[in-house]
């Protein structure tokens, strides 16, 4: 069945500085990949998606992400980070057994320093 | 174009009790995917629907829980007599057709607290 990971369960950075969220998915073929960030009390709103193509992939925000297949993931950067990034985010990887509904992993919550 | 509505968007109920929760797809969108999001975990798929049908419910506790997407109207998660366990934010989302190469569009979530 189609999984992710989502290795680290909280990070913190300072403004300014560089960020990356990393993702494992597991899937036999091309997998079809999300990231969602959450704010607190919110819904989710998507930064990013890959289905094909180039595997560098550029999202909303100044987020970016990158599909490496050999290494099966789907990490998620930003070059500098604003305070306004601090949120829940959320890799999702679709599962073609129903329906592409989205499984996700567990989230990073991100928290980010003056 | 309003995005996708839920109502309400909390909602407590004692033990017992009923649960309804109601999902509004964005205009045009007739693919609906209900999750659950318990503390501390991610979204879990519980269904997913199209308009009078349930495509897969394989997500979904086989007891208490059903779902309906009438022809007319918003989509429905209802749960009988509620448990402490729901507790959770339920969230559903919407598509304009299947998500294989489409944004699925969340709503803000219902919180339900069970006393």
């Amino acid at each position: 069945a189609q999984s992710v990971t989502q290795p680290d369960i909280h990070i913190t950075v300072s403004e300014g500085a560089s960020l990356e969220l990393r993702c494992n998915y597991s899937y036999g073929a091309t997998p079809y990949l999300f990231w969602y960030v959450q704010s607190p009390g919110q819904g989710l709103q998507l930064l990013l998606k890959y289905f094909s193509g180039d595997t560098l992939v550029q999202g909303i925000k100044g987020f970016e992400a990158e599909f490496k297949r050999s290494q099966s993931s789907f990490n998620l950067r930003k070059p500098s980070v604003h305070w306004s990034d601090a949120a829940e985010y959320f890799c999702a990887v679709a599962n073609s057994n129903s329906g592409y509904a989205l499984n996700f992993g567990k989230g990073t919550s991100l928290l980010v320093t003056p | 174009n309003a995005g996708v509505m839920q109502n309400p968007r909390h909602l407590v109920r004692r033990r017992g009790q009923e649960a309804r929760l109601r999902c509004s797809p964005m205009k045009g969108h007739s693919h609906v995917y209900w999750y659950r999001q318990l503390p501390e975990e991610g979204l879990k798929f519980m269904v997913y629907l199209q308009k009078e049908n349930i495509i897969d419910e394989s997500g979904m506790p086989k007891e208490r829980f059903s779902a309906e997407f009438p022809k007319e109207g918003p989509s429905i998660l209802r749960i009988q007599q509620v448990v402490r366990g729901d507790s959770a934010a339920y969230f559903c989302a919407s598509s304009p057709s299947t998500a294989r190469y489409n944004e699925q569009f969340f709503g803000p979530g219902t919180r339900l607290t069970v006393l």
